[in-house]
C-alpha cells in the first residue's frame, strides 16, 4: 500500500523553507527519500530507520515518528536546485520492498 | 565504472508486441526491483527479486515478466496483455538488509503506438 505525502506541490522562493510529509497505515521500519529531476532517475537523499535520529543532509533534513508511522522532510534555505519531485518510499515491518507515494512536485523560483 | 544500465533510453513498439527491457549491474548487489512511474502516479513496484532464480510479484506485476538466471541481470517483458503499457520504467538494486539504500538505474522509456 503506497505511503500518503502531502503537499501534493508547493512553489517556493529561493531562500524560503519547506516541509513535506509521508505518512503510512501500516507500522514501519524505515523510511526512504529520493529527489527527482524530469526524465532522470531518483537520487536518493536519506534513510530514516525505526528508532534512529533525525537525519541531516546539508540544508535538507528528515524525522521519522513512529508512534505515527509519519516522516517528514525539511528543506531550508531552498535553492534553484531543490526543485524536483520528492519521494518518500517505505519499508513495513513485514514486508521488504520498497513502497513508494505518488511524489510532491517542488519548483524553487528566483 | 559501477553502477546499473537499462538499455535502449527510449523504445517504440506497436500495439500487441510484447518488448523486452534489459536491466544488468555490477554492483554485486542481491536484490533487483522493476518500477512503472507514470505522470502522478509515483513509482509502483511491478516485480522484484531477492536472489538468483527467484522473484516475487509487485502490486501491479499482470502484464508483465520476468527472469533472473543471473545475479547480474533482470530482464523485463512487458506482454500484449498489459492494457496501457506506454510508461517510463526503472529498474533499482540494493542490499538485501531493509536499511540499504536503493540504486536507480536510468530508466527506459517505452512508447507504444
Amino acid at each position: 500500500q503506497q505511503p500518503v505525502q502531502s503537499p501534493q506541490a508547493v512553489i517556493l522562493r529561493e531562500g524560503e523553507d519547506a516541509v513535506i510529509n509521508c505518512s503510512s497505515s501500516k507500522a514501519l521500519y524505515s523510511v526512504h527519500w529520493y529527489r527527482q529531476k524530469h526524465g532522470e532517475a531518483p537520487v536518493f537523499l536519506m534513510i530514516l530507520l525505526k528508532g534512529g535520529e533525525q537525519k541531516g543532509h546539508e540544508k535538507i533534513s528528515a524525522s521519522f515518528n513512529e508512534k505515527k508511522q509519519q516522516s517528514s522532510l525539511y528543506l531550508t534555505a531552498s535553492q534553484l536546485s531543490y526543485s524536483g519531485t520528492y519521494f518518500c518510499g517505505t519499508v513495513s515491518n513485514s514486508g521488504y520492498a520498497l513502497n513508494f507515494g505518488k511524489g510532491t512536485s517542488l519548483l524553487v523560483t528566483p | 565504472d559501477g553502477g546499473i544500465t537499462q538499455s535502449p533510453k527510449y523504445l517504440f513498439r506497436k500495439e500487441g508486441q510484447n518488448v523486452t527491457l534489459s536491466c544488468e549491474q555490477n554492483l554485486n548487489h542481491d536484490a533487483m526491483y522493476w518500477y512503472r512511474q507514470d505522470p502522478g502516479q509515483g513509482l509502483r513496484l511491478i516485480y522484484y527479486s531477492q536472489i538468483v532464480n527467484d522473484f516475487q510479484k509487485g502490486d501491479i506485476a499482470e502484464g508483465y515478466s520476468v527472469s533472473r538466471e543471473k545475479k547480474e541481470s533482470f530482464p523485463l517483458t512487458v506482454t500484449s496483455a498489459q492494457k496501457n503499457p506506454t510508461a517510463f520504467y526503472l529498474c533499482a538494486t540494493k542490499q538485501t538488509s531493509a536499511n540499504n539504500e536503493q540504486f536507480f538505474g536510468p530508466g527506459t522509456r517505452l512508447t507504444v503506438l
